[in-house]
């Protein structure tokens, strides 16, 4: 089946650091990645939408200066979130739709990265 | 935009069944989901049914869609310690981005 990856799982920095998280479609090439954020007990918010080759769409309330994606190729999709904050300390995970896939496919996730700024 | 609703916590005993509830507000939802999160762990699809069922059974799964009422469960029969985790249900209106999560429900089993 489509396996997405996350990596890291775990990061740890200080505050005011940038920190890159990847999203890697694994056996299928990926037109479009969702990044989304879960706050402790809480359900998952969407933050953006991007799509191979295109500027990303984010989300209302979502700073894209903070939040930067980059979806370079068709299996890997970057966020990068840049002077990170304790705030921002959140489980960020990502999922994806591949080629060929209609808009009501199930999504594929990632299992996620567990962000920590101190 | 849309809500779905779900209660937080439910705890039964291995081999109960269990039935976690959901509700929405979104009558145009064309699909509806059911995903399941271990902890520390992205979310694992487990089914889903289209809007113009009632019904759809997978194995110890089963799904009922009351779309007069906008309620969908999920029940698990012969509930397992491997079930503890926590389960989403999820509605699609429109595309893939316009997918609404509900707050989740944790599903606690006990010997």
């Amino acid at each position: 089946g489509a396996v997405v990856s996350q990596h890291p799982s775990r990061v740890i920095c200080k505050s005011g650091t940038s920190v890159k998280i990847e999203c890697r479609s694994l056996d299928f090439q990926a037109t479009t990645m969702f990044w989304y954020r879960q706050f402790p007990k809480k359900s998952l918010m969407l933050m953006a939408t991007s799509n191979e080759g295109s500027k990303a769409t984010y989300e209302q309330g979502v700073e894209k200066d903070k939040f930067l994606i980059n979806h370079a190729s068709l299996t890997l999709s970057t966020l990068t979130v840049t002077s990170a904050h304790p705030e921002d300390s959140s489980f960020y995970i990502c999922s994806a739709i591949g080629q060929g896939q209609s808009y009501n496919s199930p999504l594929h996730f990632g299992n996620g990265t567990r962000l920590t700024v101190t | 935009g849309e809500d779905v609703e779900q209660s937080l916590f439910l705890s039964v005993r291995e081999g109960d069944s269990s039935v976690i509830n959901c509700t929405y507000t979104d009558s145009s939802s064309t699909y509806l989901y059911w995903y399941k999160q271990e902890p520390g762990a992205g979310l694992q699809l487990l089914t889903y049914i289209f809007s113009n069922m009632d019904m759809k059974q997978d194995q110890r799964l089963t799904v009922l869609l009351n779309k007069k009422d906008k309620h969908l469960s999920l029940r698990i029969a012969d509930t397992q310690t491997g079930d503890s985790a926590i389960y989403f249900c999820a509605g699609l209106t429109g595309t893939a981005s316009k997918l609404t999560f509900g707050t989740g429900t944790r599903l606690q089993v006990t010997l």
